[in-house]
């Protein structure tokens, strides 16, 4: 049990529509992160907040943009969906601080996202 | 730009045998490497860490070995069993929040 949960499990849109994905850790870990696993199955950061505060941003188009409303929350928001942005996210979350150590990552289960 | 190379193909043995998967990096130089597993529709799941100045570490029937100057770091399964079949990600770590992963290897081990 990661104690991370996304939701939803799967979410199948068309093209140009808004959408949201949720994600919630449950053991007041300091960072969480959102990841893009593509069809080649390669596991990409896009962000990283830390005690609600974004501290990785990848080049990423600016259509994503998380949302932290507190600390055991980090949502993904993505604008005009396009084909290529059908994929795999994950959440995850790890304790140690910046800098401090080791941030082994703890995954949520995924949101599968398709767009038609 | 840094690249990890984890052998694309499907790794077939049988079982009771020991599994060997290679992960080589270019252009970086990590802190630590990690491992993770992930069954198909789940999340990654931690394995084991290995420290830049550490040589091999073991956990159970897991382990793994990190040489810095060839670039590249060894993880075994040894007396492998069907439910060790999944796909096992290298992790990279430099330091701060930003860890980069391997694509993995899917690993088969037949009864």
């Amino acid at each position: 049990d990661t104690a991370v949960s996304q939701t939803p499990k799967y979410l199948v849109t068309q093209m140009g529509n808004d959408k949201s994905i949720k994600c919630e850790q449950n053991l007041g870990h300091d960072t969480m992160y959102w990841y893009k696993q593509d069809s080649k199955k390669f596991l990409k950061i896009m962000f990283s907040y830390n005690n609600k505060e974004l501290i990785i941003n990848e080049t990423v188009p600016n259509r994503f943009s998380p949302k932290s409303p507190d600390k055991a929350h980090l949502n993904l928001h993505i604008n005009s969906l396009e084909l290529g942005d059908s994929a795999v996210y994950f959440c995850a979350r790890s304790h140690e601080g910046r800098g401090a150590g080791v941030d082994t990552q703890y995954f949520g289960p995924g949101t599968r996202l398709t767009v038609l | 730009s840094q690249k990890i190379e984890q052998n694309s193909e499907a790794l077939n043995i049988q079982e009771g045998k020991t599994a060997t998967l290679t992960c080589n990096y270019t252009n970086y130089s990590p802190a630590y490497l990690q491992w993770y597993r992930q069954d198909p529709g789940r999340g990654p799941v931690f394995l084991l860490l290995i420290r830049e100045n550490e040589k091999e570490k073991r956990k159970e029937r897991l382990k793994v070995t990190f040489d810095t100057t060839l670039k590249q770091s060894l993880f075994h399964i040894t007396a492998s069993q069907p439910a060790d079949s999944a796909t096992y990600l290298c992790a990279l770590v430099r330091g701060g929040f930003k860890t980069i992963f391997g694509a993995g290897t899917r690993l088969f081990v037949k009864a």
